[in-house]
């Protein structure tokens, strides 16, 4: 099983600053198969980024991915209110899919 | 516009099971896979397991297997996942969740609402 690490556990940051958030495999895993979902209280996750870099349909242009073999990121620039909610890194490319622990963004 | 519904929240006794539902509107069940999530109160996503409707191709991880049995009626493209044995660890949401299975590098696309499951005496 691949396991998910993901920095920081939780960021306090204000609207149009920038941040970048981290996600380890336990081993190499393939890029085309590593996803990123935001998710805010009370609801369902949303897909953001697949592949590890392409965004998702309507995903604004101030979220973007990155990343191979074992070190991928999430950066958002420019924050917007509505940007603050916890984000899910998730390596689909052999099952057992999993997914890392979560990273909070906090005002 | 694509959209998974699911049932609403359960109640249930230690020991008993539970059976959620997940029905696809706007689209059919080709070329998907319908996965399903939990989310325990304020923790992680942990994957139970998926299936391949249009095959009936199941897969689950260790941890669930013999306890979790994913289903699916092609008719009315709904997909069942069925928990036995439920302890009060099993308290979570549980999500179906889509995955275009034409491209391999799709992810979970499309979400259901969720479904509180919860396990008392």
């Amino acid at each position: 099983e691949i396991v998910l690490t993901q920095s920081p556990g939780t960021l306090s940051l204000s609207p149009g600053e920038k941040v970048t958030l981290s996600c380890r495999t336990s081993q190499s895993v393939s890029s085309a198969y590593l996803a990123w979902y935001q998710q805010k209280p009370g609801q369902a996750p949303r897909l953001l980024v697949y592949g590890a870099s392409n965004r998702a349909t309507g995903i604004p242009d101030r979220f973007s991915g990155s990343g191979s073999g074992t070190d991928f990121s999430l950066t958002i620039t420019r924050l917007e209110p509505e940007d603050f909610a916890v984000y899910f890194c998730h390596h689909y490319g052999t099952t057992p899919y999993t997914f890392g622990q979560g990273s909070r963004l906090e005002i | 516009q694509v959209q998974l519904v699911q049932s609403g929240a359960e109640v249930k006794k230690p020991g008993s099971s539970v059976k959620v539902s997940c029905k696809t509107s706007g689209d059919t069940f080709n070329n998907h896979a319908v996965n399903w999530v939990r989310q325990a109160p304020g923790r992680g996503l942990e994957w139970m397991g998926g299936i391949v409707p249009t095959v009936g191709a199941t897969d689950y991880p260790q941890k669930f297997r013999g306890r979790v049995t994913i289903t699916a009626d092609a008719s009315t493209s709904t997909a069942y996942m069925e928990v036995r044995g439920l302890q009060s660890d099993d308290t979570a949401v549980y999500y179906c969740a889509r995955k275009d299975i034409s491209v391999a590098a799709y992810a979970f696309d499309v979400w259901g609402q969720g479904t509180m499951v919860t396990v008392s005496s």
